[in-house]
């Protein structure tokens, strides 16, 4: 079954504190991304990546990191947590081959806490 | 990419056709309008997309205006499931970077 595979579903954590949060998808795409939800703000895409070794910024890339080792990973690294990033996390990935349509396939969802 | 205007909010009746607008009106020749929904802070789903021609899948139909200004999503029959926010984007096809989300249409189906 094509999947994003998010992990972990539910995170509480302390300021300052390293967390990652993996991605990872079986469809053998290229493009993957980041986005976080907050009420009233909508999703605002954080990073994304085009394929491995390449990455770039979104709309709110501050406190945040991204690493593309492998095609079918993409975890996102919050080096030093704090209170305004707790928030629901999304990610996703698309295949950017060929000419054909390619859709967006989303996670589940990280809902992040950061106390 | 160009922006795009929804209502905030609709209802619909279960068993009837819901028709979802989107005003687009400073597309360009390339850009592609995309649906997606989100149903109650699960992950967004693709619904379908369009570049000029109408669409047609298993779940909606896409109407776009000759002009490609606004645009229709038509859920034929909708269900208690197909309450979401539904977003409509616009961008080029395959232009992978950004991609932007808009606040969308809460739609809401009743009994």
């Amino acid at each position: 079954e094509a999947q994003v595979t998010q992990n972990p579903r539910y995170l509480i954590t302390v300021t300052g504190k390293k967390l990652t949060v993996t991605c990872s998808q079986n469809m053998n795409h290229e493009y993957m991304s980041w986005y976080r939800q907050d009420p009233g703000l909508g999703l605002r895409q954080i990073y994304y990546s085009m394929n491995v070794e390449v990455t770039d910024k979104g709309d709110v890339p501050e406190g945040y990191k991204v690493s593309r080792k492998e095609k079918r990973n993409f975890p996102l690294i919050l080096e030093s947590p704090s209170p305004n990033q707790t928030s629901l996390y999304f990610c996703a990935s698309s295949s950017i081959a060929g000419q054909s349509y390619t859709e967006a396939f989303f996670g589940q969802g990280t809902r992040l806490t950061v106390v | 990419d160009a922006k795009t205007t929804q209502p905030t909010s609709m209802d619909c009746a279960e068993g009837r056709a819901a028709n979802l607008p989107c005003n687009h009106s400073t597309i360009s020749g390339n850009e592609y309008v995309y649906w997606y929904r989100q149903i109650h802070s699960q992950g967004p789903q693709y619904i379908i997309h369009g570049l000029k021609n109408n669409e047609t899948n298993e779940m909606a139909s896409l109407i776009i205006t000759e002009d490609r200004k606004s645009s229709t999503l038509i859920l034929p029959h909708a269900t208690l499931r197909d309450t979401a926010v539904y977003y409509c984007i616009v961008r080029v096809r395959d232009s992978w970077g950004k991609f932007q989300f808009g606040a969308g249409t809460q739609v809401v189906v009743t009994p």
